[in-house]
Parts: C-alpha cells; structure tokens; sequence
C-alpha cells in the first residue's frame, strides 16, 4: 500500500538551531499537509501544499513541495521551544479529505 | 465557534466490556474521520462517516470495531470487548466539504484497556 516515510524520526536541537524534516512518497501526491501535534495534544493543520514546486512561508517555518510532487520538507529557522512536538505530513488518498498520515518527526528543543 | 468536540476524554476498561467514544464535529461540518493513535506512533486512519452514510471504513478492524454517524446527535466509535492492544488515543476530524483540505481534529479519548 501507499507509504509516506519521514525522517528524521527524532531531532534534538538547541534553542536557536535549525530543523528540518523530510516527507517522501513511494508514489505522485496529488497534495500534501502538514500538522504539528504537541506532546499530549491533538494535530492542528499547518499548511496545505498543491503546487509542484510550491513553496510556502509561515514567519519561521518554510515548507516545500518537490517538482516530482513526490517529496516535501518542512523546514524551522532558529527553533524556539514553542516548537515542540511532532510533525506530521499526511497526503490526500483521493476520497475527500481522508488522510494518510506520514510517520512523523518528534523535535525536542533545549535551551 | 466550538470546535471539534470528543468525549470522553479519558476512559478505562477492563478486558471484554465495551467502550463508546462519541464526537459532535464542528458546526457545519458534515464529514467525520475517526483516526487511532498507538503511543509514540503516527495516525491511522479508521473511518470515514457522512451523516447516516458510512463511505469508508478501509481501516476498522473487522471485528469488534463500528461507527455511526445518525441524523440527530454525535458520530459514535463503538469498540465491542476490548482487549489490551486497543488502549490508544482515538481522534475525531471534521470537514465541511467533499473536496480535499484541512482536517480539524478534536483533543481525542485516551482508550486504557487493562
């Protein structure tokens, strides 16, 4: 079946570093999103990436969509750690907004 | 606006009883999805419920495991028997279209079988 991979599966940063996650599809998406979910809490959508090649800011995070529409990253300029927790892409299986959810990428930041 | 609402937050069950996990989607909202998260894992996907319409239910397990979503009231994830290897958080979502976007999540039902 259809798989999305993330890495990394963990990252452990110092307050002011960069991160980046990275989602990969074995096939074409035809969307892709992203959520952050908190340690004890429930995903809260980020973003939603359609366009090959698109990319999109939100003040500190970049995310990205791969020209093959098979990729995208998330990327976290100078982590603060309010930026704790896991997160998630999820692509559209073509049935409304039914999701598959990527294996996710815990980021623990420190001061 | 209330948002999506899950309830009961927290439940505990002894093996063989039955747990019953309700959640009233966002106002306007007409579609459900039920996802189960196992600990340190990702989402799956369960379910997914239009009002009085199942449309898929690819990931329910084939036994024990139903879901309803009735004209009047809330979507209800019923879990028959429980074993231990149910103890997970289930999430409810909602949407307000057909069409592919976001997803808004309720807090969960942390399930503990024991």
């Amino acid at each position: 079946g259809q798989q999305v991979m993330q890495i990394p599966q963990y990252q452990h940063v110092q307050e002011g570093e960069d991160f980046t996650t990275y989602c990969n599809s074995s096939t074409t998406l035809s969307n892709i999103q992203w959520y952050k979910q908190r340690p004890g809490g429930h995903p809260v959508f980020l973003i939603q990436l359609v366009k090959s090649g698109e990319v999109k800011k939100q003040k500190r995070l970049t995310f990205q969509f791969g020209e093959a529409k098979k990729n995208s990253s998330l990327h976290i300029t100078a982590t603060q750690t309010t930026d704790v927790g896991t997160y998630f892409c999820a692509e559209n299986t073509g049935t409304a907004s039914k999701l598959t959810f990527g294996t996710g990428t815990r980021l623990q930041v420190t001061l | 606006n209330a948002g999506v609402m899950q309830n009961p937050r927290h439940l505990v069950r002894r093996r063989g009883q039955e747990a019953r996990l309700r959640c009233s989607p966002m106002k306007g909202h007409s579609h459900v999805y039920w996802y189960r998260q196992l600990p340190e894992e990702g989402l799956k996907f369960m379910v997914y419920l239009q009002k009085e319409n199942i449309i898929d239910e690819s990931g329910m397990p084939k036994e024990r495991f139903s879901a309803e979503f009735p004209k009047e009231g809330p979507s209800i994830l019923r879990i028959q028997q429980v074993v231990r290897g149910d103890s997970a958080a289930y999430f409810c979502a909602s949407s307000n279209s057909a069409a592919t976007g976001e997803l808004f999540f309720g807090e969960g039902s942390r399930l503990t079988v024991l």
